[in-house]
């Protein structure tokens, strides 16, 4: 079984700031991916970044990285210069491997306010 | 293209009265998904399929019924609504070989009262 934990209900950061955005996962299998999401408060699902297991860069799409720790199972998002367009709940989710390649497992979000 | 389409965007129902929600994808993906977003809980999976014909449970199958008889459309029934199927669904689509590659409809809000 897999398991996401986002522990940061919500965050505060100031526009212009770098935040962290805290994702540890839990998974049996050798080969497995890490995304994020962005839902703002429109609703729709927004694809931020993708992070394969076996990737040995971590993932960057312009302003987001992905911190990724695989010894401690962790995989950050990281979003830099935060604007507040970046206001939004965040979801860390993972697919497994094997027939579990096209199921995704979600956390809780995570809550981003940015002040200006 | 227009990607992953979900229609109603709002529904209301009684508790007992059945309903589908459609969803319909033009990417000629083969594997299809249904979510349930519950407040505080993060999306869980309801139902998929990886190609016409073939449907599997999810985390939360229970009170659903899906079928998949064209690569397209992949709807979603509710066979006697509860209060507790209160939620937002979303149906997502993915093509083989390129599970990283995730799209997701614009979701339907049901509420049962």
């Amino acid at each position: 079984a897999q398991k996401i934990t986002q522990t940061q209900p919500g965050m505060f950061v100031q526009e212009k700031e770098a935040v962290t955005l805290d994702c540890t996962y839990d998974t049996s299998d050798q080969s497995y991916g890490l995304f994020w999401y962005k839902q703002p408060s429109s609703g729709e699902m927004i694809f931020l970044i993708y992070q394969g297991s076996y990737d040995e860069q971590n993932a960057t799409e312009g302003r987001y990285s992905l911190n990724f720790q695989k010894a401690r199972k962790s995989a950050n998002l990281v979003i830099s210069a935060s604007q507040l367009g970046d206001s939004a709940m965040y979801f860390c989710a993972m697919r497994g491997g094997g027939g579990s390649n096209y199921k995704l497992t979600f956390g809780k979000g995570t809550l981003l306010t940015v002040n200006p | 293209n227009a990607g992953v389409t979900q229609t109603p965007k709002f529904q209301v129902l009684k508790t007992g009265q059945s309903m589908t929600l459609q969803c319909a994808q033009d990417m000629n993906h083969e594997y299809m998904s249904w979510y349930r977003q519950d407040p505080g809980m993060g999306l869980r999976l309801i139902h998929y399929s990886v190609g016409a014909g073939i449907t599997d449970q999810g985390e939360v199958p229970n009170g659903y019924n899906v079928s998949r008889s064209t690569t397209e459309d992949f709807p979603l029934r509710l066979l006697s609504a509860a209060p507790s199927q209160t939620s937002v669904y979303f149906c997502a689509s993915s093509p083989r070989g390129a599970f990283y590659e995730q799209y997701f409809g614009p979701g339907t809000r049901l509420t049962v009262t």
